[in-house]
């Protein structure tokens, strides 16, 4: 089975402290998310990878900035957390090839407490 | 843009009984939609995925439906159990060659005794 392995499950940091999200998977996946998932909003995209050392954009990334040096890690960065990225963040990993017939295979997230 | 609407957003049923869950979506060109269960503090689990040429698909008790012309989908549980508690997530992607779903925000379904 695919595991997608987020470091934390809970975390609590303090208002403009520099904050990193681990996300590692297992079964080496070209493709690697971060996502948060606020309630009523559902998952919204922040930053997705394609490769090693590779990088876009999503649809929120104001605030963010992640690192993949290695294929089975992503790295998910707040520069400066500010109270309103308190949120459940997601890690999801898949497979390049067949395009986008692939699943996204979900990490359990980190619930993350701006204070 | 591409979206995907769901309804409705919350549903409470009793155990045993059946419930249909919608996904309505712009997205084009459409390449597969996927419908993913995902329980509470735990990531999504794809539960199925379904082409433009499938029109129905069952993953036991789960059964989802796929009509490509009028852009809809459901998600049929039947017997409900309490283990199905939790959000179910419509998810569509495109064959426009990017690895970006798009995904609804969810239906959150509650079972009771």
């Amino acid at each position: 089975d695919v595991k997608v392995t987020q470091s934390s499950r809970y975390l609590v940091k303090r208002t403009g402290e520099k904050v990193f999200l681990e996300c590692v998977q297992d079964m080496d996946h070209e493709n690697m998310f971060w996502y948060r998932q606020d309630p009523g909003l559902g998952l919204r995209l922040i930053y997705f990878s394609y490769d090693v050392k590779m990088k876009e954009k999503g649809d929120i990334p104001e605030g963010y900035s992640v690192s993949r040096e290695k294929k089975e890690r992503f790295s998910l960065i707040l520069e400066s957390a500010s109270t309103n990225q308190t949120s459940m963040y997601l890690c999801a990993s898949s497979r390049s090839g067949e395009g986008s017939n692939q699943p996204q295979h979900f990490g359990d997230g980190t619930r993350l407490s701006i204070l | 843009k591409n979206q995907v609407e769901q309804s409705p957003q919350s549903l409470i049923i009793l155990e045993g009984k059946n419930c249909t869950l919608q996904c309505n979506y712009t997205v084009s060109p459409f390449s597969n939609l996927r419908w993913y269960k995902q329980d509470t503090g735990r990531g999504p689990v794809s539960l199925t995925i379904m082409t433009f040429s499938e029109n129905t698909k069952s993953n036991g008790r789960y059964t989802a439906t796929l009509d490509a012309d009028t852009k809809q989908s459901s998600l049929h549980i039947t017997a409900s159990q309490l283990s199905d508690s939790a959000s179910y997530i419509c998810v569509v992607s495109d064959s426009g060659g990017s690895y970006i779903p798009t995904f609804g925000r969810g239906t959150s379904l509650i079972v009771h005794p």
